[in-house]
């Protein structure tokens, strides 16, 4: 089982629609959870991080974590043509200094 | 404000040649630093993390060695590189503990042929 997983994609959704992103993880005792946004021939850049079960909204982006179920996700609304990307899961694992991340869902907004 | 500094961008190296990659942070002190690696559509393979100079935690068994002969300096090595080298290279730092968030340097395209 890979630590951290996500759906490859690419996930394709009409621009000004909701693009969910998901991702799910082995480890309960991981603490710290975070979305990285990643264009073509980039480094990733932070977009979110959550800590604790719940929502966390941040402008466009929600992200939502459930430790029981070892689930989080990502909310994009209102898409747009520049939100196209590969989103990366990442999930700070039981010591704290290690950071995992997923294979990452390529994000495609369509006009 | 931190910055971080990756170079060089690109590298073109022949197979069995050596590798030695830097990477460097500036406006923050005794950060956590990591690398990783991404193949061709994939996502990031974590290297090698440091929480302090000398500390180096290996994550994946391979030729590579990874050195932090200071601070805020952490450098990426190969005696002799293999075609399964070849990957866009990211180094990271964050300011460790809960806060885990990552900050990216701009990467080196490696090929290995």
């Amino acid at each position: 089982q890979k630590e951290v997983e996500q759906n490859s994609g690419p996930l394709s959704v009409p621009e000004g629609a909701i693009a969910s992103l998901n991702c799910t993880y082995s480890d309960r005792g991981s603490q710290s959870f975070f979305w990285y946004r990643q264009y073509s021939g980039k480094s990733p850049e932070l977009i979110m991080s959550i800590y604790s079960n719940g929502d966390k909204e941040d402008g466009r982006f929600t992200a939502q974590l459930n430790k029981a179920s070892q689930y989080v996700s990502l909310l994009i609304r209102d898409s747009q043509p520049s939100d196209s990307a590969t989103y990366l899961c990442a999930v700070a694992a039981r010591v704290a200094s290690k950071i995992i991340f997923g294979s990452g869902t390529r994000l495609s907004i369509r006009p | 404000s931190q910055t971080i500094h990756q170079w060089p961008a690109t590298l073109v190296q022949p197979v069995g040649s050596p590798l030695s990659l830097e990477c460097t942070v500036e406006g923050t002190s005794n950060p956590n630093l990591y690398w990783y690696r991404q193949a061709a559509g994939r996502g990031l393979q974590l290297l090698f993390y440091s929480v302090g100079i000398g500390q180096i935690s290996s994550e994946v068994p391979q030729n590579l060695s990874a050195s932090r002969p200071q601070d805020r300096q952490f450098i990426l090595s190969s005696k002799k590189l293999l075609l399964s080298d070849s990957g866009f290279y990211l180094c990271a730092w964050s300011l460790g503990g809960r806060d885990g968030k990552l900050f990216f340097g701009s990467g080196t395209q490696l090929s290995v042929l």
